[in-house]
């Protein structure tokens, strides 16, 4: 089946730096990625749509400034939280729409830890 | 505006003993549904999910869930549980174009399985 892979899956950074997560699918082309966020104990939040060739779609209160979403190609999403604080440490998951079926890959999740 | 209602935050239940999951949704139009698994640190596996047809849907890991409309309502059954079942389950709806495109999340129902 159809994999999605995260890198890396777990991250820990001082506060003010820049953390990059890449989501990779590895067998499908994805013209769409997604990337959510899961606080602990809580449900996933969508935070953008990722497309490929253009600009990230963002969900209504998150800064897009915080969180670069780059969709260079059709197998590879990277978002990078700028200048880190605590409040941003979260568990990070991605997912890809197959270009063929629609249905939607997830990746193992990246968990950023922000000191 | 489109939500998706997951009443237990936590179950309990001895392995072999049934089980069911609930999940409610709202949303405007004919919904498309997804059950979701989640182990611990790793990403999300479907379960399975509901377009249209059949309102009883097969999933792996012998679960299966009902559509029941007039009770929006999607909830997750498996008749004997491994002890290997333990994990979050999350039931999304999609919300976007093509219902598949973005999910909206239910806040899961974690479940724990004694031996």
């Amino acid at each position: 089946g159809a994999v999605v892979s995260q890198h890396p899956s777990r991250v820990i950074c001082k506060s003010g730096t820049s953390v990059k997560i890449e989501c990779r699918s590895l067998d499908f082309q994805a013209t769409t990625m997604f990337w959510y966020r899961q606080f602990p104990k809580q449900s996933l939040m969508l935070m953008a749509t990722s497309n490929e060739g253009s600009k990230a779609t963002y969900e209504q209160g998150v800064e897009k400034d915080k969180f670069l979403i780059n969709h260079a190609s059709l197998t590879l999403s990277t978002l990078t939280v700028t200048s880190a604080h605590p409040e941003d440490s979260s568990f990070y998951i991605c997912s890809a729409r197959g270009t063929r079926s629609g249905e939607l890959f997830f990746g193992e999740g990246s968990r950023l830890t922000v000191l | 505006a489109q939500s998706v209602t997951q009443p237990d935050i936590h179950i309990t239940v001895s392995e072999g003993a049934s089980l069911e999951l609930r999940c409610n949704y709202s949303y405007g139009a004919t919904p498309y549904l997804f059950w979701y698994v989640q182990s611990p640190g790793q990403g999300l596996q479907l379960l399975l999910k509901y377009f249209s047809g059949d309102t009883l849907v097969q999933g792996i890991k012998g679960f299966e869930a009902e559509f029941k409309r007039s009770q929006s309502s999607f909830n997750l059954r498996k008749p004997s549980v491994h002890w290997s079942d333990a994990a979050e389950y999350f039931c999304a709806v999609g919300a976007g174009r093509g219902n598949t495109d973005k999910l909206i999340f239910g806040t899961g129902t974690r479940l724990q399985v004694f031996p």
